[in-house]
């Protein structure tokens, strides 16, 4: 059974870091790219970053540069997102997801961990 | 930020069709298949459908969707009460700065 599991998220001051981690498992990791979106309380879903298969590709939003990092470990089989210079406006439920090898689009994603930045 | 538009409600009887629009613009819808995601309450989104009207295994065939020019839209016939979420288009956009992955701003379905 395909499945991804985040974890990493908590309680942070504005300012603040947190490494998010994404673990995978059913499914052969290193063929598929992987990708964070988030959700806002209340909000619609915001695509944060997508990472390709072998990790030679990144692509990210506008407001993610300079602050939000993708890697992934294809030995471990887990997706990292590391946040940096948090924003109130970043509190959200992230999400990771996986990326079906040929239909881009989103087949499988995990229950999603919670950031919250506040002092 | 949102680039593709969904209306932020819809709802219907047991049984009923409902349709929901989704629109982009030529980067986006106008370029690049469209993709619909399920999202329950409380849980995280599900894809529905894929490369603008096909459905994975296990979404049921009342679920369909089609796209026109830079406008998709995801029709429900026979509505049921498990039907009642949020659902989210969204497209890959061809922005000057490269690919980016873009949602609707989702449309709140209701079953009365």
């Amino acid at each position: 059974e395909v499945q991804i599991l985040e974890s990493g998220g908590g309680l942070v001051q504005p300012g603040g870091s947190l490494r998010l981690s994404c673990g995978a498992s059913g499914f052969t990791f290193s063929r598929n790219a992987m990708h964070w979106v988030r959700q806002a309380p209340g909000r619609g879903l915001e695509w944060v970053a997508g990472m390709s298969g072998s990790g030679d590709a990144t692509f990210s939003a506008d407001f993610v540069k300079g602050r939000f990092t993708i890697s992934r470990d294809n030995f471990k089989d887990t997706l990292y997102l590391q946040l940096n210079s948090l924003r109130v406006e970043d509190t959200a439920v992230y999400y990771c997801a996986k990326e079906a090898a040929v239909w881009d689009a989103f087949d499988v994603w995990g229950q999603g961990t919670v950031v919250t930045v506040s002092s | 930020q949102s680039v593709l538009t969904q209306p932020p409600s819809a709802s219907g009887t047991p049984g009923q069709r409902v349709t929901i629009s989704c629109s982009g613009s030529r980067s986006n819808i106008g370029t690049n298949a469209v993709n619909w995601y399920q999202q329950l309450p409380g849980t995280a989104p599900k894809l529905l459908i894929y490369s603008n009207n096909q459905r994975p295994s296990g979404v049921p065939d009342r679920f369909s969707g089609s796209k026109s020019g830079t406008s998709a839209s995801l029709a429900i016939s026979g509505l049921q009460s498990e039907d009642e979420a949020e659902y989210h288009c969204a497209a890959w956009d061809d922005s000057p700065n490269g690919p980016v992955y873009v949602f609707g701003t989702g449309t709140k379905v209701t079953v009365l």
